[in-house]
């Protein structure tokens, strides 16, 4: 079954501290993987993408096959990184349906 | 802004009513999918539209369609509403092609009572 998972339903860093949200998938194909993020009153909106292997606003996430998982890191928080974060895995077949962990919200603590 | 935009925000409707959610994809886009996102839990896919067709579809009922039409703007309908069916509905648009971006609108809030 394709599943997303994400442990911490919340996670609360203080500033200037590595972050690190936990993201585990189940796919038997070759997924392609994503990291969304929703900042307060805004919508979804792409953070990263696997394939890109590009580092956006601090955040990186790398790939690991053998462990099935797609962490997401920062070496040093900002304010500005409090959002609900989602990992979201898509199958790569016709319909490109994309799915989503339960998320986990990021506070950063001043 | 991203272009995708969906109405209404907000809606109240009764249990067993019928409900009908639109969305106007962003420019160029040709492919269109709805998610519903309930409290507490991620976006679950519902179906996607190209092309004015159905390209895909989640674990819904029936009772959940949808259409696309020749500018690619997209309608989701829910029949014979169920509490359950309280959510925030999420559009999405991209131009087909595996592996490009989607955009996801700001979503209706559905609540049934």
């Amino acid at each position: 079954a394709q599943r997303v998972t994400q442990p911490e339903k919340l996670l609360s860093v203080f500033k200037g501290a590595p972050v690190e949200l936990k993201c585990n998938y189940s796919y038997s194909g070759s997924p392609e993987l994503f990291w969304y993020v929703q900042y307060s009153r805004q919508r979804l909106q792409l953070l990263l993408r696997h394939i890109s292997r590009e580092s956006i606003k601090g955040f990186t996430a790398d790939l690991n096959k053998g462990e099935t998982s797609f962490h997401l890191k920062k070496p040093f928080a900002q304010e500005e990184d409090s959002a609900m974060y989602y990992c979201a895995l898509s199958t790569m077949n016709r319909d490109d349906k994309i799915i989503f962990g339960k998320g986990t919200r990021l506070h950063i603590l001043p | 802004e991203t272009g995708v935009t969906q109405s209404p925000t907000h809606l109240i409707k009764t249990r067993g009513q019928q409900v009908t959610l639109r969305c106007s994809s962003q420019s160029g886009h040709n492919t269109v999918s709805w998610y519903q996102q309930a409290l507490g839990q991620g976006p679950q896919f519902i179906f996607q539209y190209y092309r004015e067709e159905e390209n895909g579809r989640g674990n819904f009922p029936p009772r959940f369609s949808g259409l696309q039409f020749p500018n690619y703007s997209s309608e989701l309908n829910v029949n014979a509403l169920e509490l359950d069916d309280s959510a925030l509905y999420l559009c999405a648009s991209s131009l087909a092609g595996l592996g490009n971006t989607i955009y996801f609108g700001e979503g209706s809030w559905l609540t049934v009572v």
